[in-house]
């Protein structure tokens, strides 16, 4: 079955402070995965990706670490702003036949704290 | 450059009715998305389209769901006849190419089945 995502509904975090929200995946095939961030009343957007030759990716401000051997992915926001206030999502790619299928997991909400 | 487009943004329906959602998406991607996400929960892929090809509608329910995308550009996805579990968001996505390229979500349609 789906099992893309840590059960951890809420993370409440000081702003200016760093966030680190965690995902576990399941399918050792899984071969891409991404980070996306859902405002109230809005799609999910791309935050960042990384393939599963890598270990490290880094953004503006995110940091994405993939641990294959755990099957474990993170996302690290630097310097937290009130504006990152969201739920996050893990997605994976599961190369399926000749296709990919792309499984969300359940999400992180992100809390902000002033 | 303009977003995913969805429409209506909010609908309210009996069970047993029909309800139809339309999505025009990023102009030139060729994969077209539907996913439905249930409050608190992860997106759940329902099809993917490859320009006006059926790539993957394993996840869904085809007794009373349906999807088309004619020319390859704007697509529907009709419910009929809705179910009070069906109230969710139903969100459209597209991207340029496979679901390893960026995928672009529109604002959704909230379905509320009463």
């Amino acid at each position: 079955g789906e099992s893309v995502g840590l059960h951890l509904p809420t993370l409440s975090v000081q702003e200016g402070d760093n966030s680190i929200i965690n995902c576990a995946y399941s399918n050792s095939a899984s071969d891409y995965f991404i980070w996306y961030k859902q405002e109230s009343g809005k799609g999910p957007q791309f935050i960042i990706d990384i393939r599963s030759n890598m270990d490290k990716r880094q953004g503006q401000r995110v940091t994405v670490l993939l641990n294959k051997t755990v099957k474990h992915l993170s996302l690290q926001i630097a310097a937290t702003q009130p504006g990152d206030s969201a739920v996050y999502f893990c997605a994976e790619n599961r190369p399926l036949n000749r296709d990919d299928k792309i499984i969300f997991g359940k999400g992180t909400r992100l809390h902000i704290l002033p | 450059e303009a977003g995913v487009a969805q429409s209506p943004r909010y609908k309210i329906i009996e069970k047993r009715q029909s309800v139809a959602f339309w999505c025009n998406p990023i102009s030139g991607h060729a994969t077209l998305y539907w996913y439905q996400q249930i409050l608190g929960q992860g997106p759940k892929l329902l099809i993917q389209f490859q320009n006006n090809g059926v790539v993957d509608d394993s996840q869904l329910p085809k007794d009373r769901f349906s999807a088309e995308r004619l020319k390859g550009v704007d697509s529907t996805l009709k419910i009929q006849p809705a179910k009070l579990e069906d109230s969710a968001v139903y969100l459209c996505a597209s991207s340029a190419g496979g679901p390893q390229e960026t995928q672009y979500f529109g604002p959704g349609t909230r379905l509320l089945v009463l």
